[in-house]
C-alpha cells in the first residue's frame, strides 16, 4: 500500500543555517505531495505542495521539488528562524488510494537563537 | 469564517466510558475525516465522510463510530474508552473530486482514558 517515510529528528539546528528534511514515497499511481506543519498546541497547516514530477512548491522560503525518478520530495530552507520551530509532515494523496492521505511520522525542528 | 473547530479541547476518560468528540467546519467540504496522533506513528485516519450520509472506515476504525447527518458537521464517538484511545484526535475537511486539494485541520482533543 501507500506509504511515507521521512526522517524523525529531532533535528536541531542554529539559526541561519540550512535545513533538508529528506521525504520518500511509495505510491501505486500518481500521488499528490504535501509538506504539512505544526506549531505547539496546534493542527497541522498545509506549507506547500506538489501535484505532478519535477514540480516546485514553495511558500515563506521553504521548497521541495517533487521526484518521480526516486520517489522523493525533500523539504529545503537556506536560512530558518527559531519561529521555524515546529514539527513537519510529509504526505501524499491519491486519487486511486480514495483521495485519503498518508502522512509521514513526522520530523520535529528545533532551531536555537 | 472559522474554518474547522473541534471540542472539547481536552478530555479525560475512565476506561469504559463513552463520549463523543464534536467537529464542525463551516467552508461547505464535502469531504471530512478524523486522525489521531501518537507520537513516531504520524497521524492515522479512523474514519471518513465524502457526504452527508455516507462514511467510511480508515486506517484505525476499531473503537470508533461516526455520522454525518449534515455537511457541517461530523462527531467520532468513542463507545466504551479503553487506554489504548489515548491521543490527540484532528479533524479535517477539505474539498473532494480532486485529491490535490488541501486539508484544512481542526485544533485538535487532547484525550487521555485512564
Amino acid at each position: 500500500g501507500n506509504s511515507v517515510t521521512q526522517m524523525e529528528g529531532p533535528v536541531t539546528l542554529s539559526e541561519e543555517a540550512f535545513l533538508t528534511i529528506n521525504c520518500t514515497y511509495t505510491a501505486t499511481g500518481y500521488p499528490s505531495l504535501f509538506w504539512y506543519v505544526q506549531y505547539p498546541g496546534e493542527g497541522l497547516q498545509l506549507l506547500l505542495k506538489a501535484t505532478k514530477a519535477d514540480d516546485k512548491g514553495s511558500n515563506k522560503g521553504f521548497e521541495a521539488t517533487y521526484r518521480k525518478e526516486t520517489t522523493s520530495f525533500h523539504l529545503e530552507k537556506g536560512s530558518v528562524q527559531v519561529s521555524d520551530s515546529a514539527v513537519y509532515f510529509c504526505a501524499l494523496s491519491e486519487e486511486n488510494y480514495g483521495q485519503n492521505f498518508v502522512f509521514g511520522p513526522g520530523t520535529r525542528l528545533s532551531v536555537l537563537p | 469564517n472559522a474554518g474547522v473547530t473541534q471540542t472539547p479541547k481536552f478530555q479525560v476518560l475512565k476506561t469504559g466510558q463513552s463520549m463523543t468528540l464534536q467537529c464542525a467546519q463551516d467552508m461547505n467540504h464535502e469531504y471530512m475525516s478524523w486522525y489521531r496522533q501518537d507520537p513516531g506513528m504520524g497521524l492515522r485516519l479512523i474514519h471518513y465522510s465524502v457526504g452527508a450520509g455516507i462514511t467510511d472506515q480508515g486506517e484505525v476504525p476499531n473503537g470508533y463510530n461516526v455520522s454525518r447527518s449534515t455537511t457541517e458537521d461530523f462527531p467520532l464517538r468513542l463507545l466504551s474508552a479503553a487506554p489504548s484511545q489515548t491521543s490527540v484526535y484532528f479533524c479535517a475537511s477539505r474539498q473532494q473530486g480532486k485529491w490535490a486539494n488541501e486539508q484544512f485541520f481542526g485544533p485538535g482533543t487532547r484525550l487521555t482514558v485512564l
